[in-house]
């Protein structure tokens, strides 16, 4: 079955850039989704087919994935941005990465 | 504004069964697929099961884990999603969302529901 690997947690200063990464056999061939997901709360989606934000997400979450990798960047990272975050990708089901867990600090 | 709002959790016994609803708002809720997915304790998110809608031809996908005990299902005509679950297993408890495929084809899941919370225990 088809896997998906994300790094289990990435630290960053406040002000600085993120990247989070999820790896997976061709994933560059599939549309790529990540999800933001804060303790207590519903998962948010904050990028989808790669590189698009649904609306009211803001300019700092974007996309890339091209080959094995897809990665989420936010650009100024916030302490409100502290949270865990998902890559999701369609095989022959939906698949998740296992999540990494960001710490603004 | 869309809400999804799910019920019908609670404590059940290893091999009995249990209904999931979620009622839909806020958009045209016969135009997109829909999907169950959940969260168990402690641990990161792991899909469910899927529904097309009826353009689509309201075709249906199932995670190994789940499948010939889980049926998704819908109701166009009330808004509603179902999840039912049979056999239910103790490695089945979780937090259970419902959330909508976002746009068309392969666009995410979201917005998500606040989730019900089933556990398998005897």
């Amino acid at each position: 079955s088809y896997e998906l690997t994300q790094p289990p947690s990435v630290s960053v200063s406040p002000g600085q850039t993120a990247n989070i990464t999820c790896s997976g056999d061709e994933l560059g061939d599939k549309f790529a989704s990540w999800y933001q997901q804060k303790p207590g709360q519903s998962p948010l989606l904050v990028i989808y087919r790669d590189t698009q934000r649904p609306s009211g997400i803001p300019e700092r979450f974007s996309g890339s994935n091209s080959g094995n990798t897809a990665t989420l960047t936010i650009g100024g990272t916030q302490a409100m941005d502290e949270a865990d975050y998902y890559c999701q990708a369609w095989d022959s089901s939906v698949v998740f990465g296992g999540g990494t867990k960001l710490t603004v600090l | 504004e869309v809400q999804l709002v799910e019920s019908g959790g609670g404590l059940v016994k290893p091999g009995r069964s249990l209904r999931l609803s979620c009622t839909a708002s806020g958009f045209t809720f016969g135009d997109y697929a829909m999907s169950w997915i959940r969260q168990a304790p402690g641990k990161g998110l792991e899909w469910v099961s899927f529904i097309r809608s009826e353009a689509d031809g309201g075709t249906t996908e199932h995670a190994a884990s789940v499948k010939g005990r889980f049926t998704i299902s819908r109701d166009d005509s009330k808004s509603i999603i179902y999840l039912e679950m049979n056999s239910l297993k103790t490695e089945d408890t979780a937090v259970y969302y419902c959330t909508r495929q976002y746009s068309g084809y392969d666009t995410g899941f979201g917005p998500w529901g606040q989730g019900t919370l089933v556990i398998v225990s005897s």
